[in-house]
């Protein structure tokens, strides 16, 4: 167990619906990071939080969106959603983001998009 | 952009044999950390090993250890005394110290235990 929690594990929703992934980090981790994991484009980042403030943004679409919580926990909006979207969806968090932290990561989001 | 390549899509391993897997990536860094993470059929991504790149001596972690090549720029993951429980894809991984610390994965290469 990785101390890292996401919800929900499966997610199956149509084209065009909007959904909610949602993660809490392992208990001291002040920095949270979402990546896609999809047959086609593998494992991606998307981006990364530190305590509250957005601190990188990779290959996000901008019909997906992500905040981080005062209690840490944060969560990545996806829009208009199309089928291309269905993918693994992977929170991870570590100590501070400084450089060299190993990433911790949940057990994922499986959408589906029908 | 940093770019990782895995160029094993598959390989096979007896039980309690020895099996190395290859792992190169392309930056213009001189400081940065690299890690090898195992994904198991029930899809959890758990870290391995990690090294970093100013460090020559290369890590190790119980049946696990690393060849680092910095200069060639390759990042190999032994796995000694192979168990039915490291059947799973390996993912090796480039963290930059410059842009936030986002992780860039290789493809993956899926290895398969056999009794």
């Amino acid at each position: 167990d990785s101390g890292v929690t996401q919800t929900p594990k499966h997610l199956i929703t149509a084209t065009g619906q909007r959904v909610t992934l949602r993660c809490s980090p392992r208990s001291g981790d002040l920095s949270v990071y979402w990546y896609q994991q999809s047959l086609d484009q593998g494992l991606q980042f998307l981006i990364q939080y530190y305590n509250g403030e957005e601190r990188a943004k990779g290959n996000i679409l901008e019909r997906f969106s992500a905040q981080q919580f005062p209690d840490l926990h944060s969560e990545l909006n996806l829009s208009s959603l199309e089928l291309g979207d269905s993918a693994l969806y992977f929170c991870a968090s570590s100590v501070d983001g400084i450089g060299g932290q190993p990433q911790h990561f949940g057990d994922g989001t499986r959408l589906s998009i029908l | 952009a940093q770019t990782v390549t895995q160029s094993q899509p598959e390989m096979s391993v007896q039980e309690a044999e020895t099996v190395t897997l290859s792992c190169t990536y392309d930056t213009s860094e001189s400081n940065y950390y690299l890690f090898w993470y195992k994904q198991p059929p029930s899809r959890q991504m758990i870290l391995v090993i990690r090294q970093e790149a100013y460090k020559q001596q290369n890590a190790t972690e119980n049946r696990f250890s690393v060849n680092f090549q910095k200069a060639a720029k390759s990042f190999s993951l032994k796995i000694s005394d192979s168990q039915l429980g490291d059947t799973a894809m390996y993912f090796c991984a480039f963290m930059s110290t410059n842009a936030g610390n986002m992780l860039t994965f290789g493809g993956g290469t899926r290895l398969m235990v056999k009794p």
